[in-house]
C-alpha cells in the first residue's frame, strides 16, 4: 500500500525557517517524481514545489522562487522541503504528493499524504 | 503561467441530479488534466486523469471530457458522498489547480 507522512509542521515566527518531511512507503520512491502541494485555510490548492526521481530536476512556484529548497533521500524513501524567510501568508497545510507515470512529459498526482499544518505567526 | 478558470464555484444540487462542472484553462493543455476531490480535513482524491480516464476504483458515475481549453467533469447521478470540493489541475506545463468547485446540498 502507498503510504506518504509528512512531519516537522510547526508555529513559526515569520522569518523563520521549516524543514518538512515527507516519508514514503509502499512502492520504490526512487523511480517517482515528487511534489509537494499546500493549501491556505479556507482556500484552494497551490502546487509550490517538483523534483525529479533522482534529483536532478527541480522547479518551484514563481511565487516562493528564492525561498524553497527541496530535496530527497532516495536511500531513506524520503522528501524534504525547507522554507525559508516563512510569512504570514505562508500558513497553510502542506501535502507532499507522488506525481503518476504519464505518457507525457508530466503526471498529475496519483498519492497524496493526509498533510501537515505550517502556522506562521508571532 | 498557465491559468485554470473553474465555474461555479459553488453547486447547489440534489442527490440523484446530473451535475457538470467546466474548466477552462488560458491556453491549449491538449489532455492533460485531472480532477480531484476534496473533502473537510482531507487529502485531495484523484479522480480523472488525461481529461478522461478515471482512477481505478472511482466509480462510473463520474466522467471528464474535453481537450485543448475547455474541459468537464460530469457526475450522471450525485450520490451523498458525492458532495465535496472538486479542483482541475493542468499537467501540461508545471502544475496548476482551478479555484475549486464546492458541490453542495441544495
Amino acid at each position: 500500500e502507498v503510504q506518504l507522512v509528512e512531519s516537522g509542521g510547526d508555529l513559526v515566527q515569520p522569518g523563520g525557517s521549516l524543514r518538512l518531511s515527507c516519508a514514503a512507503s509502499g512502492f520504490d520512491f526512487g523511480t517517482f517524481g515528487m511534489t509537494w502541494v499546500r493549501q491556505a485555510p479556507g482556500k484552494g490548492l497551490e502546487w509550490i514545489s517538483y523534483i525529479s526521481d533522482i534529483g536532478n530536476a527541480v522547479y518551484h512556484a514563481v511565487s516562493l522562487m528564492g525561498r524553497l529548497t527541496v530535496s530527497r533521500d532516495n536511500a531513506k524513501n524520503s522528501l524534504y522541503l525547507q522554507i525559508d524567510n516563512l510569512r504570514h501568508e505562508d500558513t497553510a497545510v502542506y501535502y507532499c504528493a507522488r506525481e503518476a507515470r504519464s505518457s507525457g512529459f508530466q503526471g498529475h498526482f496519483d498519492y497524496w499524504g493526509q498533510g501537515i499544518l505550517v502556522t506562521v505567526s508571532s | 503561467d498557465i491559468q485554470m478558470t473553474q465555474s461555479p464555484s459553488t453547486l447547489s444540487a440534489s442527490v440523484g441530479d446530473r451535475v457538470t462542472i467546466t474548466c477552462r484553462a488560458s491556453e491549449s493543455i491538449r489532455s492533460w488534466l485531472a480532477w480531484y476531490q476534496q473533502k473537510p480535513g482531507k487529502a485531495p482524491k484523484p479522480l480523472v486523469y488525461k481529461a478522461s480516464s478515471l482512477e481505478s476504483g472511482v466509480p462510473s458515475r463520474f466522467s471528464g471530457s474535453g481537450s485543448g481549453t475547455e474541459f468537464n467533469l460530469t457526475i450522471s447521478s450525485l450520490q451523498p458522498d458525492d458532495f465535496a470540493t472538486y479542483y482541475c489541475q493542468q499537467y501540461d506545463s508545471y502544475w496548476t489547480f482551478g479555484q475549486g468547485t464546492k458541490v453542495e446540498i441544495k
